[in-house]
């Protein structure tokens, strides 16, 4: 049983670009979770998904930022028009269930340089 | 909303040695878990250990062992017979009162010399 997916594992984009991070959950997880690192920082939640449905994106800015988790495929994080202050790890979580139930598994990040 | 605080930037101590890394958090929750996660250089988001809020008893994990002060609002975590692979980042985490999400601390360097 593969665990959570996030790929591409280093994403280099140039100011204005668009960013697109992609994780897949485990196998049998419905529940993904969004979270970015800055330098020197703990993991700041962003966005909790289920299938096709966001439950909660209280955590993520209100410009440029959108998550979807469609039927089939993975969970995308999508960044447009990047700016400096993007620069961060990008963590997926997935969990069977609500995670506050159970736990929740996590990627091994995706880190975006914005240049 | 939630906060959690780990005062430790960073902690060094040799191998074989028991070391406790700290952390409080503020909440007006009954119900909530706690976690330690550990990320190693790789950055993978390591699960080591979850307590229940609700549970008196102090969870523990082979050398893992936290020290659960519900009325203290402090969680800190015990690794005992520390080994070089325990070098790593380890962050305490919060999540409870209807949240959808973790709440993390900042971290704690946590390194092991041989």
């Amino acid at each position: 049983n593969a665990g959570v997916m996030q790929n591409p594992r280093h994403l280099v984009r140039r100011r204005g670009q668009e960013a697109r991070l992609r994780c897949s959950p485990m196998k049998g997880h419905s529940h993904v979770y969004w979270y970015r690192q800055l330098p020197e920082e703990g993991l700041k939640f962003m966005v909790y998904l289920q299938k096709e449905n966001i439950i909660d994106e209280s955590g993520m800015p209100k410009e440029r930022f959108s998550a979807e988790f469609p039927k089939e495929g993975p969970s995308i994080l999508r960044i447009q028009q990047v700016v400096r202050g993007d620069s961060a790890a990008y963590f997926c979580a997935s969990s069977p269930n609500r995670h506050v139930n159970t736990e929740a598994f996590f990627g091994q990040g995706t880190r975006l340089t914005v240049v | 909303a939630q906060t959690v605080t780990q005062s430790q930037p960073e902690m060094s101590v040799q191998e074989a040695e028991t070391v406790t890394l700290s952390c409080t958090y503020d909440t007006s929750e009954n119900n909530y878990y706690l976690f330690w996660y550990k990320q190693p250089p790789s950055r993978q988001m390591i699960l080591v250990i979850r307590q229940e809020a609700y549970k008196q008893q102090n969870a523990t994990e082979n050398r893992f062992s936290v020290n659960f002060q519900k009325a203290a609002k402090s969680f800190s975590l015990k690794i005992s017979d520390s080994q070089l692979g325990d070098t790593a980042m380890y962050f305490c985490a919060f999540i409870g009162g209807g949240a959808d999400g973790l709440t993390f601390g900042k971290g704690t360097h946590l390194i092991i010399q041989p």
